[in-house]
């Protein structure tokens, strides 16, 4: 597509449930990053992909984030056992080495 | 991280220019600077980026100082549509530096 692609662009999930993200980049792009911005708050690094490999989880909360990536393509982040806090915007962004990233739409997460 | 400096908020009139500021007096030599904006219920875009010289490009320009220790978004005409969190950000393109850091931004807030 001609644009990152986040699905679904809202979740609304009982606290303790897991929870899957999508995110398509674009085509090519073989950078692939997940943000996530709490309300009212600045964007939070997560994970950083090259290829299949995630060189950089330093950004992850906790053991209950995880996320991959396959064919070089689409990411699936997941959080097990969802928390309130876990409360956010998830982001989703892809690059090609060096470029400018181009941003989804993001995900909506709410916790209840 | 070579940090930036941005004013919390700016305010401007519809169809006058802005000039947005950012200081970033530890800057190196290797660092690009990226400029981009997030409108409301959205992910960031991007806008512009530049090392040295000054920048154009449809969406705005980059005014760099000499000195490269601040730099400035120039937006020609103001619309409603620019209201937005602008960001400024340094950014080492290639080699293992690959991440996006946002800070605060400036909330650019535009009169009709």
């Amino acid at each position: 597509g001609a644009g990152v692609s986040q699905s679904p662009s809202n979740k609304v999930t009982e606290k303790g449930k897991d929870v899957e993200l999508r995110c398509d980049p674009i085509s090519g792009h073989t950078a692939l990053y997940w943000y996530r911005q709490s309300l009212g708050q600045g964007l939070e690094f997560l994970i950083y992909f090259q290829g299949n490999s995630a060189p950089d989880k330093s950004g992850l909360p906790s053991d209950r984030f995880s996320a991959e990536r396959t064919g070089g393509s689409v990411s699936t982040l997941t959080i097990q056992r969802t928390q309130q806090e876990d409360s956010a915007v998830y982001l989703c962004a892809s690059s090609l080495q060096g470029h400018g990233y181009t941003f989804g739409s993001g995900t909506r997460l709410t916790v209840v | 991280d070579a940090k930036t400096t941005q004013p919390n908020s700016m305010e401007s009139n519809e169809e006058e220019p802005v000039h947005l500021p950012c200081n970033h007096s530890t800057i190196s030599g290797t660092d690009y600077i990226h400029w981009y904006r997030q409108l409301p219920s959205q992910g960031p875009e991007y806008v512009i980026h530049g090392l040295t010289s000054n920048v154009n490009n449809r969406m705005a320009s980059l005014a760099i100082a000499e000195d490269r220790k601040s730099s400035t978004l120039i937006l020609h005409r103001a619309t409603l549509r620019d209201a937005a969190v602008y960001y400024c950000i340094l950014f080492k393109s290639g080699g293992s530096n690959y991440k996006l850091t946002f800070g605060k931004g400036t909330l650019l807030t535009v009169n009709p």
